[in-house]
């Protein structure tokens, strides 16, 4: 079974500084997906951003961007320019490829924006 | 273009009672999954559906959790004889596809059994 780790209960940031949320995953795998929500206040889950495991290059949406290392089993996120919009938990997720379909969660990081 | 929608938003029961919780998938979408999140946890996956048809239940609880994802109308996560312990917030999620296309979530339910 999939695993989804992440370390860091809680981080903070300046704003308009950057910050790396880090997770890492077990899987036997070769093709998977990985991803980020974000959780506000509101709990809603709002998808932050998604990487193809086939894909080599880095997924980049606006000030988000991942650092993927298949190797390392490593999914990190970096939250460039943070805006206290951003202040949420954030959830790194993992996906199969088949029709299973299920999403396994981290636990976690809860981002604290500063000003 | 309507989101992921869940109702009721907050349900509050008493133990012993009977929660039924709906979930309408976003337009053209037609696999809803249902997941769970304890308090201060993340999001546990329950159960995967399609029109009529449970395509895995490997998360739910083998006792008192039902779902149901008929050919009209939404989906409904139906819990029986509720305890303490199933206090926790639902969400429901959709996708187009299975296998490569991504779940948009509702705001989900949160349950409160006193």
């Amino acid at each position: 079974a999939q695993t989804v780790t992440q370390s860091q209960p809680e981080m903070s940031v300046q704003e308009a500084e950057t910050v790396t949320l880090s997770c890492t995953y077990d899987t036997s795998e070769s093709d998977y997906y990985l991803f980020w929500y974000k959780q506000p206040p509101s709990r809603q889950m709002i998808l932050v951003i998604r990487q193809e495991a086939y894909k080599q290059q880095n997924a980049t949406e606006n000030r988000f961007s991942v650092n993927f290392q298949k190797a390392a089993k490593s999914f990190s996120l970096k939250i460039s320019d943070s805006q206290l919009g951003d202040a949420a938990m954030y959830f790194c997720a993992y996906r199969s490829t088949g029709t299973a379909s299920k999403l396994t969660f981290g636990t976690g990081t809860r981002l604290q924006v500063t000003l | 273009n309507a989101g992921v929608m869940q109702n009721p938003r907050h349900l509050v029961r008493r133990r012993g009672q009977e929660a039924r919780l709906r979930c309408s998938p976003m337009k053209g979408h037609s696999h809803v999954y249902w997941y769970r999140q304890l308090p201060e946890e993340g999001l546990k996956f329950m159960v995967y559906l399609q029109k009529e048809n449970i395509i895995d239940e490997s998360g739910m609880p083998k006792e008192r959790f039902s779902a149901e994802f008929p050919k009209e109308g939404p989906s409904i996560l139906r819990i029986q004889q509720v305890v303490r312990g199933d206090s926790a917030a639902y969400f429901c999620a959709s996708s187009r596809l299975a296998g490569t296309d991504t779940q948009y979530f509702g705001p989900g339910t949160r349950l409160t059994v006193l």
